[in-house]
C-alpha cells in the first residue's frame, strides 16, 4: 500500500533554510488525481496547514508563512519537498506530509510518521 | 481565514460512555469538516469525512453529523484505546484550518 516518509536535517540553525522531502512508495505520485501537502506540529499544541502541490505544480500556501515557504514536486522521484527559509525557535515541529485525493475529495487521507526539526543554534 | 473552535478542549470520561465532541467553524462551510484522531506520538488518522462519512477502516462506533456552522463528531460506547487528541478540518476554503484539538482522558 502507499506509504509516505518525510527526510531530512532534525537540526536547523536560526535564520538558516529547513528542507524536508517527502518520499512517496507503494505506487506513483502522478496516480489520480492526487495534491500532496505539508502540515505541522509544535510540541504539544495542534496542527497548522502549510500548503499543497499537485503532480502539475500548482501551489497554494498558509498565509502566515507564505512569504518563507516553496512547495516543490519531482515526478522522476517520487517525492515532493518543502523548504522554509529565515526559521526561527518559533518553526520547531513535527513535520508530516500527507496526500489529498483531489477531484471532490479535499482532505489529508493518508499521512508519514512526521519528522521532527529543532531550530537551534 | 475560516476559524474552527472546538469544544471541549479536554474531557475525562469512563469506557461505555457516549461521548461528544464540538466543531463551529467561523462561517459556513457546508459539509466540508473532517474528523481526525491522534495518539500520542502517532501521526493523525481519519476517522469522519465530509461531516458524516466514516472513512475507510473506522469503527462504526465512530460518527459525524452537522452543516454549515455547526459539527458533532460523537463516540458510542467509549473505549480505552479511543484515548486521544481531537481535531476537526475545514477544507471549504483555502488555507485549510484545523480545530485546536479535544484531548480525551480515560478514567
Amino acid at each position: 500500500q502507499v506509504q509516505l516518509q518525510e527526510s531530512g536535517p532534525g537540526l536547523v540553525k536560526p535564520s538558516q533554510t529547513l528542507s524536508l522531502t517527502c518520499t512517496v512508495s507503494g505506487g506513483s505520485i502522478n496516480s489520480g488525481s492526487y495534491y500532496w501537502g505539508w502540515i505541522r506540529q509544535p510540541a504539544g499544541k495542534g496542527l497548522e496547514y502549510i500548503g499543497r502541490i499537485s503532480t502539475s505544480g500548482s501551489t497554494n500556501y498558509n498565509p502566515s508563512l507564505k512569504s518563507r515557504v516553496t512547495i516543490s514536486v519531482d515526478t522522476s522521484k517520487n517525492q515532493f519537498s518543502l523548504k522554509l527559509s529565515s526559521v526561527t525557535a518559533a518553526d520547531t515541529a513535527v513535520y508530516y506530509c500527507a496526500r489529498i485525493p483531489g477531484g471532490s475529495y479535499w482532505y489529508f487521507d493518508l499521512w508519514g510518521r512526521g519528522t521532527l526539526v529543532t531550530v537551534s543554534s | 481565514e475560516i476559524v474552527l473552535t472546538q469544544s471541549p478542549d479536554f474531557q475525562s470520561v469512563t469506557p461505555k460512555e457516549k461521548v461528544t465532541i464540538t466543531c463551529r467553524a467561523s462561517q459556513s462551510i457546508g459539509s466540508s469538516l473532517h474528523w481526525y484522531q491522534q495518539k500520542p506520538d502517532q501521526s493523525p488518522r481519519l476517522l469522519i469525512k465530509y461531516a458524516s462519512q466514516s472513512f475507510s477502516g473506522v469503527p462504526s462506533r465512530f460518527s459525524g453529523s452537522g452543516s454549515g456552522t455547526d459539527f458533532t463528531l460523537t463516540i458510542n460506547s467509549l473505549e480505552a484505546e479511543d484515548a486521544a487528541t481531537y481535531y476537526c478540518l475545514q477544507s471549504y476554503s483555502l488555507p485549510y484550518t484545523f480545530g485546536q484539538g479535544t484531548k480525551l482522558e480515560i478514567k
